[in-house]
């Protein structure tokens, strides 16, 4: 059974550009998560979604990043314009819903904003 | 809110030997899951065990077990038999049941290091 595939893996693009991220979860998991992990930390929700619906975007800066879950499957993340500070690992995981499965992680994408 | 707390930065283990990694979580769920993760220094994210709050028994899974302690809101990972391959990031995550499951809160995370 294929996981959770993330793509690119690596990105480098210079402040001010647009970059996106794409996330193709495990087959049936109703429940996709954007996690964002700085250097040395944990990683932090983005943003959830359960099926096509946006459940939980309360952390996303949306001022500059935006999401989209078509039809409830793959998944983009899209930062515009990117800045300095955005420079971390993008992680998706997906899941079924209910508290007591655990998420499966994709191998994240390393942004660097130079 | 929820928060996880793990006060251990770093830790050392000598190869064969066991180790706890601690974690304390603060929710005002009464019902939540508590899970580890492991991260080596390719970058995935590796489930390792789960323990619901209402689960009787700490959880087991192979060398992976969880101690935990609900009225001190305390789930350490004990680790039996360390091997080099264990030298990894360490996050425990917890995530509450409410309207069939939230997302998950992580730790800022322990880095073991398994000595040979």
């Amino acid at each position: 059974e294929a996981g959770v595939v993330q793509s690119p893996r690596y990105k480098i693009i210079e402040k001010k550009q647009p970059v996106a991220f794409w996330c193709n979860p495990i087959s049936g998991h109703n429940t996709l998560y954007w996690y964002l992990q700085n250097l040395g930390q944990g990683p932090e929700l983005l943003i959830r979604y359960e099926n096509e619906e946006a459940v939980d975007d309360s952390q996303l800066p949306k001022d500059r990043f935006s999401a989209e879950r078509l039809k409830g499957v793959d998944s983009t993340l899209k930062i515009q314009p990117a800045e300095l500070g955005d420079s971390a690992v993008y992680l998706c995981a997906s899941s079924f819903r209910g508290a007591d499965t655990e998420a499966f992680f994709g191998q994240g994408t390393r942004l660097t904003v130079v | 809110a929820q928060k996880i707390t793990q006060t251990q930065p770093g830790m050392f283990v000598q190869e064969k030997e066991a180790v706890t990694l601690d974690c304390t979580y603060d929710t005002s769920d009464q019902s939540y899951g508590l899970f580890w993760y492991k991260q080596p220094s390719s970058g995935e994210m590796i489930f390792l065990i789960y323990q619901g709050s209402y689960d009787e028994q700490n959880a087991t899974e192979g060398r992976y077990s969880l101690n935990f302690q609900k009225a001190r809101k305390s789930a350490n990972l004990v680790i039996s038999a360390s091997q080099l391959g264990d030298s990894a990031m360490y996050f425990c995550a917890m995530r509450p049941s409410r309207n069939y499951g939230q997302n998950f809160v992580f730790g800022p995370g322990t880095r073991l290091s398994v000595l040979p």
